[in-house]
């Protein structure tokens, strides 16, 4: 089982929508997760941290956390084609050392005019 | 966020040369680093750890003797391929960053080896 999975996609949604993307752990002692955005050919740039359960937001963007069900997921509004990219989930698992990040494999997102 | 610099951005060479990846923290003053590495549309997978004035830690599989890491200063750590062989292209990342646990990556390195 990988230790950080998601949605390989591609997802697509038309502009102005909602995006939903998910992400499940298999560390249950994880306390840390991230939401990375990496356009094509470029490096990831953070978006979100959350470490609690429960939702955060900021701007456009919302991450969950549940820890019961080892799952964390983002919600993007209001779509726009700029969002198009690949979304890294990553976790740092329990008993690692802090910033040392495992990533899913990425969800395509394509937000469509 | 953390602004970390990387050089160079892209790289061409020849099979069986060394290659020297430069990865710098510009706003503080970095103790750890890590080192990641990414194949065409897959994942990131991370290589080591970089400890500022002691050895770094490689993860399972990552040969330590072809990717040598050196983390001299608070603000500079490098990776160097050695040996480099066609199946080392990829686009080599690191990360560092202030704070519990957020990360935040360099622009990346492009390693093509011919």
């Amino acid at each position: 089982q990988k230790e950080v999975e998601q949605n390989s996609g591609p997802l697509s949604v038309p502009e102005g929508a909602i995006a939903s993307l998910n992400c499940t752990y298999s560390d249950r002692v994880s306390q840390s997760f991230f939401w990375y955005r990496q356009y094509s050919g470029k490096s990831p740039e953070l978006i979100m941290s959350i470490y609690s359960n429960g939702d955060k937001e900021d701007g456009r963007f919302t991450a969950q956390l549940n820890k019961a069900s080892q799952y964390v997921s983002l919600l993007i509004r209001d779509s726009q084609p700029s969002d198009s990219a690949t979304y890294l989930c990553a976790v740092i698992p329990g008993g690692t050392s802090y910033g040392k990040l495992t990533f899913g494999q990425g969800t395509i997102l394509t937000v469509h005019p | 966020g953390a602004v970390v610099s990387q050089h160079p951005s892209w790289v061409i060479c020849k099979s069986g040369t060394s290659v020297k990846i430069e990865c710098r923290s510009l706003d503080f003053q970095a103790t750890t680093m890590f080192w990641y590495r990414q194949f065409p549309k897959q994942s990131l997978m991370l290589m080591a750890t970089s400890n500022e004035g002691s050895k770094a830690t490689y993860e399972q599989g990552v040969e330590k003797d072809k990717f040598l890491i050196n983390h001299a200063s608070l603000t500079l750590s490098t990776l160097t391929v050695t040996s480099a062989h066609p199946e080392d292209s990829s686009f080599y990342i690191c990360s560092t960053g202030q704070g519990i646990n957020e990360q935040y990556f360099g622009p990346g390195t492009r390693l093509t080896v011919t």
